[in-house]
């Protein structure tokens, strides 16, 4: 699976959207982007996944660059609830491959 | 529809005794993974079930550590003798044959004194 390159830690102001970057420069064509969240205690939580279009669910929006090389997942409305560690995760579609965490994100979303 | 439920949520033992983690995945599923996070660390794949096999367990850390999943519904993760750097806490996942999306459940948390 190829490697991601995620920040360390973001903050954003509640209210706000929250813009999660990711690099994924070694990604191959048939690989997808995947991010799940780990709000504290609790067990990791898929968001979202997509290979080459925007994709948009209830819960946060994906945009994957043309050359599929960096995304970004966005949260519209960040509130307090999603003070989590963010993953992406770059891997095939099908199965077989084990979905591998990297180090994520911290958000921490202040009032 | 239930989700992926594991028991104990945690467990506390002395180093040398033995603990038996189990996970309940969603009806139907018949992918089951154990990941364990230990303590300031990343998340770590531990091993993967398709139905009753063992797809892949390339994570296992070592032969202490023994996980079944007899007839392929539940599965459980022996540790045995138990060590003090096994404390952490450890997640089952599941997903259906066409998906691979994972779904977690709370994780059981290991404290080995």
């Amino acid at each position: 699976d190829a490697k991601t390159t995620q920040p360390t830690s973001m903050d954003c102001a509640e209210g706000r959207a929250a813009n999660l970057p990711c690099n994924h420069s070694t990604i191959s064509g048939n690989e997808y982007v995947y991010w799940y969240r780990q709000i504290h205690s609790q067990g990791p939580q898929y968001i979202i996944h997509g290979l080459k279009n925007n994709e948009t669910n209830e819960m946060a929006s994906l945009i994957i660059t043309e050359d599929r090389k960096s995304s970004t997942l966005i949260l519209p409305h960040a509130t307090l609830r999603d003070t989590a560690v963010y993953y992406c995760i770059v891997r095939f579609n099908t199965g077989g491959f084990k979905t591998i965490f990297g180090a994520g994100t911290r958000l921490f979303v202040k009032a | 529809e239930a989700g992926v439920t594991q028991f104990p949520s945690h467990s506390v033992i002395e180093k040398g005794q033995t603990v038996t983690l189990r996970c309940d995945p969603i009806s139907g599923h018949d992918n089951l993974y154990w990941y364990r996070r230990v303590m300031g660390k990343e998340i770590k794949f531990l091993l993967h079930f398709v139905k009753e096999s063992k797809q892949d367990e390339s994570g296992m850390p070592n032969n202490r550590f023994l996980a079944e999943r007899t007839g392929g519904t539940y599965s459980t993760l022996k540790v045995q003798p138990a060590e003090l750097e096994d404390s952490g806490v450890y997640f089952c996942a599941s997903s259906n044959s066409g998906a691979n999306v994972l779904t977690f459940g709370a994780g059981s948390r290991l404290t080995v004194l």
